[in-house]
């Protein structure tokens, strides 16, 4: 258990509709991060949160959207979703942000757009 | 911006049989780290490299970190069952977010 806790584990939604997926860091983490795994495709980089501000943008889709609230927890908004964004979405922790900070992954939220 | 490739993409080997994943980078890296991801898990950290050249050995992985600091291998000696998953390499430069390859999946037949 790497004490970092996603919901939900699975989601099932239709094209068209917003999700939203919840992230809960590790106790004493800072810094959050969301990644999107789709098939062969590794682990594509979203947008980063220190201490509830946007520290770093990655391939974020314009639909997109998170936020880091004061007790650390963060949330990753999908809107207008597409078949296309149907992955495994992760959040990561690490105590600082930059080098030198391992990361610790939750188990994922999986994403099926129907 | 910095991209990080790794090959090969799948690797299948006989049990007992040495495995090798390479990872490099268009950017010179602050650091290196290595992850392991099992089937239907969640990526987990192995290791972080920050020196130019440096190795580093845990059980049978050995992890090397090229003396330009763009490239990185992980080598895995006698391969066993419990060594399959997809094994990612992930970079920095300077404070950017870990930036992480395609990862190597490793097939293991027993």
């Amino acid at each position: 258990d790497s004490g970092v806790t996603q919901t939900p584990k699975h989601l099932i939604t239709a094209t068209g509709q917003r999700v939203t997926l919840r992230c809960s860091p590790r106790s004493g983490d800072l810094s959050v991060y969301w990644y999107q795994q789709s098939l062969d495709q590794g682990l594509q980089f979203l947008i980063q949160y220190y201490n509830g501000e946007e520290r770093a943008k990655g391939n974020i889709l314009e639909r997109f959207s998170a936020q880091q609230f004061p007790d650390l927890h963060s949330e990753l908004n999908l809107s207008s979703l597409e078949l296309g964004d149907s992955a495994l979405y992760f959040c990561a922790s690490s105590v600082v942000p930059g080098a030198n900070t391992e990361a610790f992954f939750g188990q994922g939220t999986r994403l099926t757009v129907v | 911006g910095q991209q990080v490739m790794q090959i090969p993409q799948y690797q299948h080997v006989q049990e007992g049989e040495d495995f090798t994943t390479y990872c490099n980078s268009s950017t010179t890296l602050s650091n290196i780290q290595w992850y392991k991801q099992r089937p239907g898990g969640h990526p987990v950290f192995l290791i972080q490299l920050v020196k130019s050249g440096e190795v580093k050995k845990q059980k049978r992985l050995t992890f090397q970190f090229g003396e330009a600091k763009k490239n990185s291998s992980l080598h895995i000696t006698a391969t066993q069952t419990t060594d399959v998953g997809t094994y990612f390499c992930a970079g920095t430069s300077g404070n950017t977010p870990l930036v992480f390859g395609k990862g190597t999946r490793l097939s293991v037949i027993a």
